[in-house]
């Protein structure tokens, strides 16, 4: 069974810092891209970053490219997201998810229960 | 990359039939078949109902069904039940190295 456990949300203030994680179980992590999509309070769900399975490819919102980076760990299954200069609509719940492939952009078949992250000073 | 557009809501009774439309342009729906439509119940995860516009993942039921039309994709969901009263997302591929774009997302309510 997949399993995606996201961790690392937490109250920031605006112009902070915050890297949150995700580890995955229960497939060959490195064979599949993999996902932050955010939802901000009463809005929609958002993509914010790809990153292919090799994590030869990484790809960003443009209202986060500059400020976000993602990265993965294949040899301990795990996904983060380095976020710095956050601003209030940053805050949202971030969702970690699990391509279908090694490097789609739009086909995601598992996803965790998410991370809350409240920016606000 | 502009979201694609979605209904803000639908309603339906139970055992009905609810299509739910998402209209891109040349660019996205009506060029590529990479459409997929996500189901979300608040404080719950997303799951991938249909992908490549008209596939099911396993465990997914048949009730559920995808296709296209030039610039619009429709999600059509047979037999309703209560369970499925939701949030739909579509969500469409754009183009090499660039991220996809979901729709706005439409609320079913199953009456």
């Amino acid at each position: 069974e997949v399993q995606l456990l996201e961790s690392g949300g937490d109250l920031v203030q605006p112009g902070g810092s915050l890297r949150l994680s995700c580890v995955a179980s229960g497939f060959t992590f490195s064979n599949y891209a993999m996902s932050w999509v955010r939802q901000a309070p009463g809005k929609g769900l958002e993509w914010v970053s790809v990153i292919a399975g090799n994590g030869a490819n990484t790809y960003y919102a443009d209202s986060v490219k500059g400020r976000f980076t993602i990265s993965r760990d294949n040899s301990n299954n795990t996904l983060h997201l380095q976020m710095n200069s956050l601003r209030a609509e940053d805050t949202a719940l971030y969702y970690c998810a699990k391509g279908m492939s090694m490097t789609t952009v739009t086909k995601y078949d598992s996803w965790g229960q998410g991370t809350l992250v409240p920016v606000s000073s | 990359q502009s979201a694609l557009t979605q209904p803000r809501s639908v309603s339906e009774s139970p055992g009905q039939s609810v299509t739910i439309s998402c209209t891109g342009t040349t660019s996205d729906v009506g060029y590529y078949n990479y459409v997929s439509w996500y189901q979300h119940h608040p404080g719950k995860a997303p799951q991938l109902m249909i992908y490549d516009v008209n596939n099911r993942p396993s465990g997914v039921p048949d009730r559920f069904s995808g296709s296209k039309s030039g610039n619009t994709a429709s999600l059509t969901i047979s037999g309703l039940q209560a369970e499925d009263e939701a949030d739909y997302y579509c969500c469409s591929y754009v183009g090499r190295n660039t991220l996809g774009v979901f729709g706005g997302g439409t609320k079913l309510t199953v009456l």
